[in-house]
């Protein structure tokens, strides 16, 4: 069972800099989703997407963050000139169309000095 | 998607049964009822989801009333590893499957 994973699991960063993460699905699953989850709080969804097209975004996901599902495979999350807002976990997830349960991944803390 | 409402918090004993109340009175005939987990500092893990009829599986067992405006998730017999935040999401199967998780219910199983 390999999971959804997440690279790399923590990221300590400071203010401005731009920060990269990747998500690897389950390999059949055509849909992955990113979430963000701050302290005391339950996830939030920020874009979704089906095979490589991205479907559906959050006005959560502000124009310093952008994400990409190249061939459809893995993602990825950047964001650019990081704020100290942005310190969260950032939650992958996966799942097929119409199917039951979505898969989470352990997700990558971030941490904006 | 329907919004719902839970319990903040929790308690139950180990080997007891837990049950965790979920209300969502504006429920729509398309939509579902999804139950997650997160146990801390991991990702939210998938437990149960139904529509109209009870459900159960080797985690937990969903009972949905019969105008489906309420659930509850029962886990048979908890255990400490059961402790963690309980989410009650109501979702439409069609379209972008995205969750709204809300605040959840904190359950902690007591030794």
């Amino acid at each position: 069972d390999t999971g959804v994973s997440q690279n790399p699991r923590h990221k300590i960063t400071k203010r401005g800099q731009n920060v990269t993460f990747r998500c690897d699905p389950i390999s059949e699953h055509n849909r992955l989703y990113w979430y963000r989850q701050t302290l005391g709080q339950g996830p939030e969804f920020l874009t979704y997407f089906q095979n490589e097209a991205q479907l559906e975004k959050s006005r959560l996901l502000s124009d310093r963050f952008s994400a990409e599902r190249p061939k459809g495979s893995f993602s990825t999350l950047e964001i650019q000139r990081t704020e100290q807002g942005d310190s969260a976990m950032y939650l992958c997830a996966s799942s097929l169309e119409y199917a039951g349960g979505t898969s989470f991944g352990p997700g990558t803390r971030l941490t904006v000095l | 998607d329907a919004k719902t409402t839970q319990p903040t918090s929790m308690d139950c004993a180990e080997g007891r049964a837990a049950n965790l109340p979920c209300n969502h009175s504006t429920i729509s005939g398309n939509e579902y009822v999804y139950w997650y987990r997160q146990i801390h500092s991991q990702g939210p893990q998938y437990i149960i989801h139904g529509l109209k009829n009870n459900e159960t599986n080797e985690m937990a067992s969903l009972i949905i009333t019969e105008d489906r405006k309420s659930s509850t998730l029962i886990l048979p017999h908890a255990t400490l590893r059961d402790t963690a935040v309980y989410y009650c999401i109501v979702m439409g199967q069609t379209g972008a499957n995205n969750l709204f998780f809300g605040t959840g219910t904190r359950l902690t199983v007591i030794p």
